[in-house]
């Protein structure tokens, strides 16, 4: 099915420093969310955003609505040991409730 | 906190098996959705429900995959015969509805290995 230009796939960190991944599609959309999936595990829904510009926290995530409208940015401050897992952003697009996912980002710290 | 069960969590069957999966959403969530992922991939969604009835299963493989929400309660997504293609994570999520900012919250998942 159809899905959403996430990047990067993958990242290696050391522990204590920035992230950022994002997510582009060539088509507007009017909502963007951030979910992260730890292995064996169901997606746990991190930000929900509704509107353009808009730049959302949740404790060392933040998250930010792409002003045009097509694409979204995920940071996450002085990473720890539990940031471990699968970043997915989905969004939704017209009157369609469905969500188009992303491939995701893998996060991995390394020790 | 409230949460989506699924059961089993995991499932090892042989092809051509039949198996079931089984989901309960969270209390007073009239949407319900059933997605398969694939390793490294996002969620695909495979059926909705908008409390018992069938909103989108256009998805779903209906000559051997099956979902029921007889109840507008709990679910079941079945499969038979089963096929070594299946082998996936079988997600459900609920939601209050389907407007805009009703988000959805996803169970642990089931996962399936067909032998």
């Amino acid at each position: 099915g159809q899905q959403l230009n996430q990047s990067p796939q993958s990242m290696f960190i050391q522990e204590g420093e920035d992230v950022s991944m994002n997510c582009t599609s060539s088509s507007i959309f009017n909502t963007w969310l951030w979910y992260k999936q730890e292995p064996g595990e169901g997606p746990v829904l991190l930000i929900a955003l509704y509107k353009a510009g808009e730049l959302t926290s949740n404790g060392r995530l933040t998250a930010q609505f792409g002003i045009t409208r097509k694409d979204s940015f995920l940071n996450i401050s002085a990473s720890i040991p539990s940031d471990v897992g699968i970043y997915f952003c989905a969004g939704r697009r017209g009157s369609n409730y469905q969500l188009i996912w992303g491939a995701g980002t893998k996060l991995i710290i390394k020790p | 906190e409230a949460e989506v069960a699924q059961s089993p969590r995991y499932k090892i069957t042989e092809k051509s098996q039949a198996v079931a999966f089984w989901c309960d959403p969270i209390s007073g969530h009239a949407t319900l959705y059933w997605y398969r992922q694939i390793l490294g991939q996002g969620p695909e969604l495979l059926v909705q429900f908008q409390d018992e009835s069938v909103v989108d299963d256009s998805q779903l493989p209906k000559d051997r995959f099956s979902a029921e929400r007889l109840k507008g309660v709990d679910s079941t997504l079945k499969i038979q015969p089963a096929e070594l293609g299946d082998s996936a994570m079988y997600l459900c999520a609920s939601s209050l509805g389907s407007m805009l900012e009703n988000e959805q919250f996803f169970g642990p998942g089931t996962r399936l290995t067909v032998l």
